[in-house]
């Protein structure tokens, strides 16, 4: 059963719009949730959390929102950049270890 | 080194033979841990170390699986009689601490398939 879901397998963006990938989760436990990026070839790398007790986190381009009502979070890209292109996956964690999605394969078009 | 490094960077090997995988964590980072990601699927947490407690061995998919950590240092994963279905990447990661806000820093992974 999967607790973190990512049910876009991909999605492509142009250069310079709002890149959205979503992310939704079914365990309640979870309060601390985080976004990596991942190159081909490449282990994955952190790109940005957030607590439950916050329903916003922003660094830089990106920011990640969530939604606890909901189980839902997003991460925002603004603007794209055709180097955001790669595998996002979405992580939770009442504690260690993480739980991940299967992950979402952006792609920015120049 | 300056980040998570993982060796053999790819292995290839015949149905039920067994393999070792190796990890050097960021130094000194207490926490390490392994996952592994088969195709079109997401990161599976295997085992966790922190520190000299004892790991946290249960995301093992079979007694076939097992690791070992020297200290605060070298891990290795050992697969045992290995099967069609542990073909994965098998990613190894570091924490100064298994706190939950502390990002996990990944190396490349081994890229294991077998025959």
């Amino acid at each position: 059963d999967q607790q973190v879901k990512q049910n876009s397998p991909s999605l492509s963006v142009q250069e310079g719009r709002i890149s959205i990938l979503n992310c939704d989760y079914t365990n309640s436990m979870f309060d601390y949730f985080l976004w990596y990026k991942k190159y081909p070839a490449e282990g994955p790398t952190f790109l940005i959390s957030i607590s439950s007790i916050k329903d916003k986190n922003e660094d830089g381009r990106f920011t990640v929102f969530l939604n606890k009502s909901a189980k839902h979070l997003s991460l925002h890209i603004v603007p794209s950049q055709p180097g955001d292109s790669a595998v996002y996956f979405c992580a939770a964690t009442p504690r260690t270890p993480l739980v991940f999605g299967k992950g979402t394969r952006l792609s920015v078009i120049a | 080194g300056a980040g998570v490094s993982q060796s053999p960077s790819n292995k290839v090997t015949e149905k039920g033979k067994d393999v070792e995988l190796r990890c050097d964590p960021i130094s000194g980072h207490t926490a390490l841990y392994w996952y592994r990601q088969r195709l079109g699927q997401g990161l599976e947490f295997l085992i966790y170390f922190q520190g000299n407690s004892a790991p946290d061995k249960s995301g093992l998919p079979s007694d076939r699986f097992s690791a070992e950590r020297t200290g605060e240092s070298v891990s290795t994963l050992t697969i045992q009689r290995t099967q069609q279905e542990d073909s994965a990447v098998y990613l190894c990661a570091s924490s100064e601490w298994t706190g939950r806000n502390q990002p996990q820093h990944f190396g490349d992974g081994t890229r294991l398939s077998i025959l």
